[in-house]
């Protein structure tokens, strides 16, 4: 079975500074995506960046880019130049790539307050 | 474009007690997956409706069920509630199933078990 792990319940960061949310996960396969989710105070998840298994080239959307150690089952999340917008709740996601549902399996998640 | 919608927002209810939960998917999806997220956990996939089938279950009991319309709405019912099941339940819409479907969470509905 697969499991995604988040080991930092809470993270801090100042304003335009960068934070790094550490994520690890378990799998046999060889074929799946990696997923960060954002889940702000009351309102909906919504997706941050994506990365497939087979690319060796790390994710970039933005202010966030991902540090992918397919060997370690490594999947942290970098948010440079900290917005107080990003403050949330960000969940850490793993898909197996022959699943007919996308079923996602998530981490326990990790809360991120940016302070002004 | 109309985002996914979810009602009621928040629910109170007794143990033993039945619930239904209702979800509008985005425009032009066609696929629905609930999850159930406890308090300060991650999400926990319940089922996936495809075309008004279940198209995959999680690891949850018969007392969880659902329904896929038409329109592509989609409810969750949930039987003999127990004090366990109060969670934050969210519905995501995708315009296909698998992988490469993205999904479009709705905000959710919080129940509480008393």
């Amino acid at each position: 079975a697969q499991t995604v792990t988040q080991s930092q319940p809470e993270m801090s960061v100042q304003e335009a500074e960068t934070v790094t949310l550490s994520c690890t996960y378990d799998t046999s396969e060889n074929n799946y995506y990696l997923f960060w989710y954002k889940q702000p105070p009351s309102r909906q998840m919504i997706l941050v960046i994506r990365q497939e298994a087979y690319k060796q080239q790390n994710a970039t959307e933005n202010r966030f880019s991902v540090n992918f150690q397919k060997a370690a089952k490594s999947f942290s999340l970098k948010i440079s130049d900290s917005q107080l917008g990003d403050t949330a709740m960000y969940f850490c996601a793993f898909v197996n790539g022959s699943s007919n549902t996308g079923k996602l399996i998530f981490g326990q998640g990790t809360t991120l307050q940016v302070k002004p | 474009e109309t985002g996914v919608t979810q009602s009621p927002t928040h629910l109170i209810k007794t143990r033993g007690q039945q619930v239904t939960l209702r979800c509008s998917s985005q425009s032009g999806h066609n696929t629905v997956s609930w999850y159930q997220q406890a308090l300060g956990q991650g999400p926990q996939f319940i089922f996936q409706y495809y075309r008004e089938e279940e198209n995959g279950r999680g690891n949850f009991p018969p007392r969880f069920s659902g329904l896929q319309f038409p329109n592509y709405s989609s409810e969750l019912n949930v039987n003999a509630l127990e004090l366990d099941d109060s969670a934050l339940y969210l519905c995501a819409s995708s315009a296909v199933t698998g992988v490469t479907g993205e999904l479009f969470f709705g905000e959710g509905s919080r129940l509480t078990v008393l």
